[in-house]
């Protein structure tokens, strides 16, 4: 079963305007990650946030966590249309690496 | 740095049949992990090898296997195909430890079983 929950599904905005994406997720964890994929093809990551964070920035990407609410968010501000693409959440329980547990992810359409 | 590698990129089998997947990870990497993906059920997490020692495993059946090379190249297997198979196998390579910051993923392998 899956660890992480994210909503929405689907989300459909102009260029310029903010995404925002959020995750919920089960257990504890040491870390949580956001990762893009365009069109089936491989996972490219964007940003990770540590489980004593509560909010990280990476260009237009903001991400923060909430580990008493089991949840996280990611913002991207001024989007483009290169931006289209599918979100992932991932956690990881171990700390170590190597295994990942994904949510299910939100499409992201950004319309020029 | 060559990113990660997987062969071959698509793949159509026959049910009973038995595929074998490859994945080259990024130089230096000694943890390689498997992922499914899949419409119905997402991302799922298969294996993970390191060292030649598979150190994590997922809910999979024993039908699904990998073994890790001395170079740390990685190969899935998995017999008697099943049409529920049919998905996106994606290998993802990292440093382990508690200071590694990402996965970094290949392309993926596309099996169709027919």
């Amino acid at each position: 079963s899956q660890q992480g929950e994210e909503d929405p599904q689907a989300l459909s905005i102009q260029e310029g305007e903010n995404a925002t994406m959020n995750c919920s997720y089960k257990t504890s964890i040491n870390n949580l990650q956001w990762y893009r994929q365009n069109s089936g093809r491989g996972l490219v990551h964007l940003i990770l946030i540590r489980s004593n964070e509560r909010e990280k920035h990476s260009g237009r990407l903001r991400v923060t966590l909430d580990t008493s609410k089991k949840s996280s968010s990611l913002l991207i501000t001024a989007s483009r249309a290169a931006d289209t693409a599918s979100y992932f959440c991932a956690t990881d329980l171990t700390n170590q690496g190597g295994k990942l547990i994904f949510g299910q992810g939100t499409e992201l359409s950004v319309k020029p | 740095k060559a990113g990660v590698t997987q062969t071959p990129r698509y793949l159509i089998k026959t049910r009973g049949q038995q595929v074998t997947l490859s994945c080259s990870p990024i130089s230096g990497h000694r943890s390689v992990s498997w992922y499914q993906q899949t419409p119905g059920q997402g991302l799922q997490f298969l294996f993970e090898y390191f060292s030649e020692t598979q150190r994590n495993k997922g809910n999979f059946p024993g039908r699904f296997s990998g073994r890790q090379f001395s170079n740390s190249r990685s190969e899935m297997n998995v017999s008697t195909l099943e049409l529920g198979d049919s998905a996106l196998y994606l290998c993802a390579s990292s440093l382990r430890g508690p200071n590694y910051n990402e996965q970094f993923f290949g392309p993926g392998t596309r099996l169709t079983v027919l």
